[in-house]
């Protein structure tokens, strides 16, 4: 099993711009989450998705951060417009979840995470 | 809401030398898991508790849940330089799982 695969590994880009990262969970897992690591905040939950769905958002920062799970095997995080205070390390992370109401007794599987840097 | 407390944030040792976190929650949570992430890695599972007053057991590590279950700590015997890395909690009420700060953990051989 690959694991959960993120892209880009590292991004730069310039305040104002659209950044996009990219995950695909682990085959068979039905649960994703979106994290965000800063050294000030520690770790983040931004969203998590069960079969698809956005179950809850609350994490999310502001209007200009957005995410997508079109299919089960691949989701998208997307800033628009970025600013400088957005530069972290995103991970996504999967597992398998037996219901509907978020995190389990299953355990995360992390990704390599995105390191973002908004210049 | 949940809180997660997790100290010390820092610890530095000398190799062979004991560690241990602790996690206190501000809830009573319904399991616990804790991650170790090396530097520049990613989170890495590491075993979860669920059970009133459970200790498991990896080798070197220990790892327990309170009575309570609102505290838990992860202890290391006789560090290694390998066991570097910061190492977080995660505790999970409902459907709310929040990760502890972490503890970072440097070893001098």
């Amino acid at each position: 099993d690959a694991g959960v695969i993120q892209s880009p590994r590292h991004e730069v880009t310039e305040m104002g711009q659209e950044v996009t990262l990219r995950c695909k969970p682990i085959s068979g897992h039905n649960s994703l989450f979106w994290y965000r690591q800063t050294m000030m905040r520690g770790l983040e939950l931004l969203i998590y998705f069960n079969n698809n769905v956005p179950i809850d958002d609350s994490g999310m920062p502001e209007d200009r951060f957005s995410a997508k799970m079109p299919n089960a095997s691949f989701s998208t995080l997307k800033i628009q417009p970025s600013e400088p205070r957005d530069s972290a390390v995103y991970f996504c992370a999967s597992s398998l979840s037996a219901g509907i109401w978020g995190p389990t007794n299953e355990k995360l599987f992390f990704g390599s995470g995105t390191q973002l840097s908004v210049l | 809401g949940q809180q997660v407390m997790q100290i010390p944030q820092y610890q530095h040792v000398q190799e062979g030398e004991d560690f241990t976190t602790y996690c206190n929650s501000s809830t009573t949570l319904s399991n616990i898991q804790w991650y170790k992430q090396r530097p520049g890695g990613h989170p890495v599972f590491l075993i979860q508790l669920v059970k009133s007053g459970e200790v498991k057991k990896q080798k070197r590590l220990t790892f327990q849940f309170g009575e309570a279950k609102k505290n838990s700590s992860l202890h290391i015997t006789a560090t290694q330089t390998t066991d570097v890395g910061t190492y977080f909690c995660a505790g999970q009420e409902n459907n709310d799982m929040r990760f502890g700060a972490g503890t970072r953990l440097t070893v001098k051989p």
